[in-house]
């Protein structure tokens, strides 16, 4: 079972490039997630995604973009890279039903993104 | 403001040596409270969701408490193996579809041989 997978594991961007972190469940969840994980801090929201189509942001969205076309996949879009977006990237899934949101939520095992 | 604080930072045990992880939170109107492990280089993986005070889980060497206020995670009789960081996420209302899931900054454990 491959659960939530993410690629690359490692990229280093300069800054001011663009790229896709890609992810993609095989759970058939509903729900998806993107975070970020710095040093010392918990993990914070970027966006999410309550369906096919269906995106909105989280606690920190600025700099970043998703789409959802499929059940599937949920890639996030770093455009203009920045050194402050160097952190380790989270994409998450998880199955809601009857309007609680309150399943666990299922991790991949990240990407490492240095910008310089 | 909601608002989830773990302690101790760090911890470590030697084997055998039981200890007990805490997570205390401010929320308003909790609706979950979950555990994860995570390993160097790895994603969260999930250990246990709490719901109500006075919910008790288990798993192997793990055991999750929760009260109105605070969760442990109790580790009884550890091994080497448990060495990781613990991650306490708590689930409020608020933050749109997905309510609020506030995590912790973790417990990094050591258990040494």
């Amino acid at each position: 079972n491959a659960g939530v997978t993410q690629t690359p594991k490692f990229r280093i961007l300069k800054i001011g490039q663009s790229m896709t972190l890609q992810c993609t469940q095989d759970m058939n969840h509903n729900y998806m997630y993107w975070y970020r994980q710095d040093p010392g801090m918990g993990l914070k929201l970027i966006y999410y995604s309550v369906g096919a189509g269906i995106t909105d942001k989280g606690e920190v969205p600025n700099g970043y973009n998703v789409s959802r076309s499929t059940t599937e996949d949920f890639p996030l879009r770093l455009e203009l890279a920045a050194p402050s977006q160097t952190s380790v990237y989270f994409c998450a899934s998880s199955l809601q039903q009857g309007g609680y949101s309150n399943q666990p939520q299922h991790f991949g095992d990240g990407t490492r993104l240095s910008i310089l | 403001e909601d608002q989830v604080t773990q302690s101790p930072e760090a911890l470590r045990l030697q084997e055998g040596e039981s200890s007990s992880l805490n997570c205390s939170y401010t929320v308003s109107g909790l609706r979950g409270l979950f555990w994860y492990r995570q390993d160097p280089g790895k994603g969260p993986e999930f250990l246990f969701t709490l719901y109500s005070a006075g919910e008790e889980k288990e798993k192997e060497r793990l055991k999750a408490t929760l009260t109105k206020k605070e969760s442990f995670l109790h580790i009884t009789a550890p091994k080497p193996e448990d060495s990781a960081t613990y991650l306490c996420a708590v689930q409020a209302p608020g933050g749109g579809a997905t309510n609020k899931l506030i995590f912790g900054t973790g417990t990094l454990l050591a258990v040494q041989p």
